[in-house]
């Protein structure tokens, strides 16, 4: 398995909802992303876990809580969301947290949309 | 900070060669990476460089020089489907790469 599972492909959320991102991977990479990438723009970083700790978070806001439940799977939590906060959110995996030659498999995201 | 530099816009004809530069200036280096992503996808990985030097992986090469700060990454024989952004980035030296605003690449018939 050579892939990064991102569900749901499509979320439409009130700002009031309480939502939940999922990303699996099973090529044994221990460290896992999530970027945010508005419409023409590059990928943002937010969040960094390597060996099921986070060691980065990119000053994002507190409405963004992420998880890492074991070394295969990564939440990221949603609540009280704005509609700027609107984008497409990308997983990625790597063989450590030092993106090896091979650079990182990202999943194919989830285009949130925020009413 | 960081900083990565990219063409916003190329334009090409099927069949042609284009290069697309990339500079950075950066706390650290620990390799340059190309990623290419078509409208609505998530990025493919293309090249990596470390080392000065070219990197030739079928139509795609990737060029680095660590003392120019600078990359490029070179696409010969254009298809249409190489229509895409095409995403520039360095991990600095921690643990996350760094991606420039990448460059939109057109290719036309």
């Amino acid at each position: 398995d050579t892939e990064v599972t991102q569900t749901p492909k499509h979320l439409v959320m009130g700002m009031t909802n309480k939502k939940s991102l999922k990303c699996e991977q099973h090529m044994g990479h221990r460290a896992m992303y999530w970027y945010k990438q508005k419409a023409k723009k590059p990928p943002e970083l937010m969040f960094v876990y390597s060996y099921e700790k986070l060691s980065i978070n990119e000053s994002v806001p507190s409405r963004f809580s992420p998880e890492c439940p074991n070394s295969s799977l990564l939440n990221l939590h949603l609540h009280a969301l704005q509609p700027e906060d609107s984008a497409l959110y990308l997983c990625a995996s790597s063989q450590r947290d030092l993106p090896a030659q091979y650079g990182y498999t990202f999943g194919s995201g989830t285009r949130l949309t925020v009413v | 900070g960081q900083n990565i530099d990219q063409p916003t816009e190329m334009t090409a004809t099927e069949g042609a060669i284009v290069q697309i530069n990339c500079t950075y200036q950066t706390s650290g280096f620990n390799g340059l990476f190309w990623y290419q992503q078509h409208a609505g996808e998530a990025p493919t990985f293309l090249s990596y460089n470390v080392l000065d030097g070219l990197e030739e992986k079928g139509r795609f090469s990737s060029f680095l020089s660590r003392s120019k700060g600078y990359s490029y990454l070179l696409l010969k024989e254009l298809q249409m489907k190489d229509s895409a952004s095409y995403l520039c980035a360095v991990n600095p030296a921690g643990t996350a790469l760094i991606f420039g605003k990448g460059t939109t690449l057109s290719v036309s018939s």
